[in-house]
């Protein structure tokens, strides 16, 4: 079974800086996904990036990256430029296979501040 | 945009009740979901349905759930007998067809049913 272990419960940033959230995840797939998930108080879940894990290049979506190294199983998500905006949970989650269920990790509550 | 919708946005019910949740997924998807969150907790999965049938279900989706796609829009969620730990927020999510290694699908979420169960 899968897992996504994410170990910073929360987080602070001031506006326009950048901050970095952590994740890791075990598997024994070869073939998989992983994901950034926003979720802003209304609890909308929102897609924020994506990674293939058959892609080397890591994942780059405007102001959202990601650091994906494979053999340390670590997926961590790079916020540049802070908003306020920003303000939410971030869930990372995992995809094992062809239309498969997402497994997520227990997620970070980021604060943006000014 | 097309979007996955889902009603009612809040339900509140007494426990022992039956509860339905609805969720209209994206017309040219194939696959759904449900899960379901529990307030300051992880999203969880609880199932998938693909083809008229579930495709996997989790430890949570016990005897007193059950899915179904009842015309060929709607995708339910029913709890038979709500217990007092089945308070959350339930997700409906959908996707087309994924084929591996060609181009991703995700999974678009609705924007969830707070469950209540008094």
């Amino acid at each position: 079974a899968q897992t996504v272990t994410q170990s910073q419960p929360e987080m602070s940033v001031q506006e326009a800086e950048t901050v970095t959230l952590s994740c890791t995840y075990d598997t024994s797939e070869n073939n998989y996904y992983l994901f950034w998930y926003k979720q802003p108080p209304s609890r909308q879940m929102i897609l924020v990036i994506r990674q293939e894990a058959y892609k080397q290049q890591n994942a780059t979506e405007n102001r959202f990256s990601v650091n994906f190294q494979k053999a340390a199983k670590s997926f961590s998500l790079k916020i540049s430029d802070s908003q306020l905006g920003d303000t939410a949970m971030y869930f990372c989650a995992f995809e094992g296979g062809t239309a498969s269920k997402l497994t997520f990790g227990t997620g970070t509550r980021l604060q943006v501040t000014l | 945009e097309p979007e996955v919708t889902q009603t009612p946005s809040h339900q509140v019910t007494q426990m022992g009740q039956e509860v339905i949740l609805r969720c209209v997924p994206i017309s040219n998807h194939l696959y759904f979901y449900w899960y379901r969150q529990i307030l300051g907790q992880k999203v969880e999965f609880l199932v998938s349905f693909y083809n008229n049938e579930i495709s996997e279900k989790s430890e949570i989706f016990d005897d007193q759930f059950s899915v179904e796609r009842p015309d060929g829009s709607n995708f339910t969620l029913k709890i038979r007998s709500t217990k007092l730990e089945d308070s959350a927020m339930y997700f409906c999510a959908s996707t087309q067809r994924v084929v591996m290694g060609g181009s991703y699908n995700e999974q678009f979420f609705g924007p969830g049913t707070r469950l209540t169960v008094l």
